[in-house]
């Protein structure tokens, strides 16, 4: 079974600043998907970036790109230029791309705060 | 505006009583999940379902009961619920695997019902 984890329980940064949220995951699989949702006090869980394995090109959107370490099976995300509206608890997740099914395992979540 | 929408958004319940959550997807999906969030705890896979079948049931106890009777809608019946299963409910819909127009991975979710049972 896939597990994900995500060591960091709460970060903080300062407004305009950058931070890299860490998140690492187990597979045996070769082919999968891998996903940061971003969940603000509303509760919405919003989608923030998507990264295929297959592709080597780490992903990138606006401010938001991720650090992809297929060998390490490590997932980092990194908000560049932090915003007070990007403090929010971060999930990693992850989906097999090779089974027909489509469950998404979560991590624990990283609660971001954003300092004035 | 996110495609999903679920009613309630709040929900105050005894344990005797008996409830509904609606879940409801303008995507064009054919999957749609249903998850729990409790405090301190990962998202909880509870039910998936496909084209209307129901393709996974995570152990989950026969007090929840879900009902999916075409591909926009889902519902999550509740009875006899215990104050454990107090949590916050998300569903979430995508497009399944092997499906015409492409299978795009991602879950699309809705604000969630937030559950209080006393």
């Amino acid at each position: 079974a896939q597990t994900v984890t995500q060591s960091q329980p709460e970060m903080s940064v300062q407004e305009a600043e950058t931070v890299t949220l860490s998140c690492t995951y187990d597979t045996s699989e070769s082919d999968y998907y891998l996903f940061w949702y971003k969940q603000p006090p509303s509760r919405q869980m919003i989608l923030v970036i998507r990264q295929e394995a297959y592709k080597q090109q780490n992903a990138t959107e606006n401010r938001f790109s991720v650090n992809f370490q297929k060998a390490a099976k490590s997932f980092s995300l990194k908000i560049s230029d932090s915003q007070l509206g990007d403090a929010a608890m971060y999930f990693c997740a992850y989906r097999s791309a090779e089974t027909s099914g489509s469950r998404l395992t979560f991590g624990e979540g990283t609660q971001l705060t954003v300092n004035p | 505006e996110t495609g999903v929408t679920q009613t309630p958004r709040h929900l105050v319940m005894g344990m005797t009583n008996k409830k509904s959550l609606k879940c409801e997807q303008h995507l064009g999906h054919n999957a749609m999940y249903w998850y729990k969030q409790s405090a301190k705890k990962p998202l909880e896979l509870m039910f998936v379902y496909n084209f209307k079948e129901q393709t996974e049931n995570n152990s989950v106890p026969s007090r929840f009961s879900p009902e999916c009777p075409n591909s926009s809608h889902l519902f999550l019946h509740l009875h006899t619920l215990q104050p454990e299963d107090s949590a916050l409910y998300l569903c979430a819909s995508s497009r399944f695997p092997g499906t015409s127009g492409g299978a795009t991975p991602e879950q699309y979710f809705g604000p969630g019902t937030r559950l209080t049972v006393t």
